[in-house]
C-alpha cells in the first residue's frame, strides 16, 4: 500500500528553527511537495522537490532524498504566524497526490 | 472572481438527501479535483478531471458523483448523503495533469450529515 508518515505534533519556540520530517512509501514517485494548513483554512503551496537536494525559499527550505523516501521542511526564524499544519504529499506513477495526516506545529513565545 | 471558489460554505443534511457541493475556477485550469479531509487523516481524493469531458475515480469515490461539462466547473454529488459522509470537501485544481504544478485549493464546505 501507499504511505506517507509524518508527526502528528510538533512544538516550537519563536524565534527558533524546527524540522518536520516525512517519510513515504509509494508506487513510484513523481515529486514531493509541502503545503501550511492554517486551522479553518485551505492548504496553501510551499515548495515542491522532484531532485535530490535541498531547496530554499525564504525562511522555508524543504530536502528530498529519493534513495531513502524521506523528505524534510525545515523552517527558520520561527513566527507565531507559522503555527499551523504542514501537509507532505507525493504523487504517485498514476501523477495523483498521495497526503500525509499532516503535523501540526505549535509556536510558543 | 480569482481563484477557487466552493458553495455552500458550511451545511448540515439529513441522511438521505441528495446535494451537490459547487466549485468554479477561474484560472482556465484543465486538472480539477474533490477531496475530503477527516480529522487524523490526510486528504483522500474522491474524483478527478483531467480535462473538461472527462472524469475518474480517486481513492473513495463510493457514494459521490461529478461532472465536468466545462473547463470552469466540476460540481460533486451526493445521491444520498449518510452520516460517515460527514467531512471537510476541498476542490483543487491545477493547469495540467501531471505537471510539476502545484494544487490550488478552494476555501472548503464544511458538510454534516445527521
Amino acid at each position: 500500500g501507499q504511505n506517507i508518515d509524518q508527526p502528528t505534533e510538533m512544538t516550537a519556540t519563536e524565534g527558533a528553527i524546527v524540522q518536520i520530517n516525512c517519510t513515504y512509501q509509494t508506487s513510484g514517485f513523481n515529486g514531493l511537495f509541502w503545503y501550511q494548513q492554517h486551522a479553518g483554512e485551505a492548504p496553501t503551496f510551499l515548495s515542491y522537490n522532484v531532485l535530490d537536494g535541498l531547496e530554499e525559499k525564504g525562511r522555508f527550505s524543504s530536502f528530498l532524498s529519493r534513495s531513502k523516501g524521506y523528505s524534510y521542511l525545515l523552517l527558520k526564524e520561527l513566527q507565531m504566524k507559522d503555527s499551523a499544519s504542514y501537509l507532505c504529499a507525493v504523487r504517485d506513477s498514476n501523477y495523483q497526490l498521495i497526503w500525509g495526516a499532516g503535523t501540526k506545529l505549535i509556536i510558543k513565545p | 472572481i480569482a481563484g477557487i471558489t466552493q458553495a455552500p460554505t458550511s451545511q448540515i443534511l439529513a441522511a438521505g438527501r441528495r446535494m451537490t457541493l459547487r466549485c468554479t475556477q477561474d484560472m482556465r485550469h484543465n486538472a480539477m479535483y474533490w477531496y475530503r479531509q477527516d480529522l487524523g487523516l490526510g486528504l483522500r481524493l474522491i474524483h478527478y478531471s483531467n480535462t473538461a469531458g472527462t472524469t475518474g475515480k480517486g481513492e473513495v469515490p463510493d457514494g459521490y458523483s461529478v461532472s465536468r461539462a466545462n473547463t470552469d466547473d466540476f460540481p460533486l454529488t451526493l445521491a444520498s448523503a449518510v452520516p460517515s459522509q460527514t467531512s471537510v470537501y476541498f476542490c483543487a485544481s491545477t493547469p495540467l495533469a501531471g505537471s510539476y504544478n502545484e494544487q490550488f485549493f478552494g476555501p472548503g464546505t464544511r458538510l454534516t450529515v445527521l
